[in-house]
């Protein structure tokens, strides 16, 4: 069955660095484009932007630019968000979700709490 | 950037009720929509695509309709579960821009 797993809750102090993985099982990693989606606490769905799974091209929404970077190992069928520079205001679950058109399978989610 | 709109942001209803969302895009999106169920503390769920496909194992209660920049969200008749967040999204152009959720709670 479709899995996707990330890894877990993440407590950072502002200015570090954070890295998520999300692990994909159950069907053929380079078949669908990865999403990652923010959710700010008591907030809406912000789609981030995707990572092309056959080429590890990104695409990121305005906002996720400069600071956040998807990433790739096929080889353990792992999509990545790194966030440098972290503020306050990037506390927030972020999910990976499969699909570039219809995101059908949803990581778990990943707590990030950015706090000094 | 494609706005989506849904209305109303939240309803009180009793088990049993049927209930309608509305989602919004400010331009035409063909039918480039989808539908997800949140729970709290929860992933989404997608429940449909594309406007009106269902997704396996989702309950024949919710349906979906619409076309070019208006869409809606039917649930024929509320279950305890179906309490919680709804969200619509369009897959037809990027950034992949999510309503900003609609709240069912009991009444």
């Amino acid at each position: 069955q479709v899995q996707l797993v990330q890894s877990g809750s993440e407590l950072k102090k502002p200015g570090a660095s954070v890295k998520v993985s999300c692990k994909a099982s159950g069907y053929t990693f380079t078949s669908y484009t990865m999403n990652w989606v923010r959710q700010a606490p008591g907030q809406g769905l912000e789609w981030m932007g995707w990572i092309n799974t056959n080429t590890g091209n990104p695409t990121y929404a305005q906002g996720f630019t400069g600071r956040f970077v998807f990433s790739l190992d096929t080889s353990v069928s792992t999509t990545y968000l790194q966030i440098s520079s972290l503020k306050a205001e990037d506390t927030a679950v972020y999910y990976c979700a499969r699909g570039s058109t219809v995101p059908d399978f949803w990581g778990q989610g990943t707590l990030v709490t950015v706090s000094s | 950037d494609i706005q989506m709109t849904q209305s109303p942001s939240s309803l009180s209803a009793s088990v049993g009720d049927g209930v309608t969302i509305t989602c919004r895009a400010s331009q035409s999106i063909s039918r480039n929509l989808n539908w997800y169920q949140q729970k709290p503390g929860k992933a989404p769920k997608l429940l449909i695509y594309a406007t009106s496909s269902l997704q396996s194992g989702v309950p024949s209660r919710f349906s979906g309709s619409g076309s070019g920049t208006d869409f809606t969200l039917t649930i024929s008749s509320l279950q305890p579960e179906d309490f919680a967040t709804y969200y619509c999204q369009q897959s037809y152009t990027t950034p992949r821009t999510f309503g900003q959720g609609t709240k069912v709670e009991i009444k």
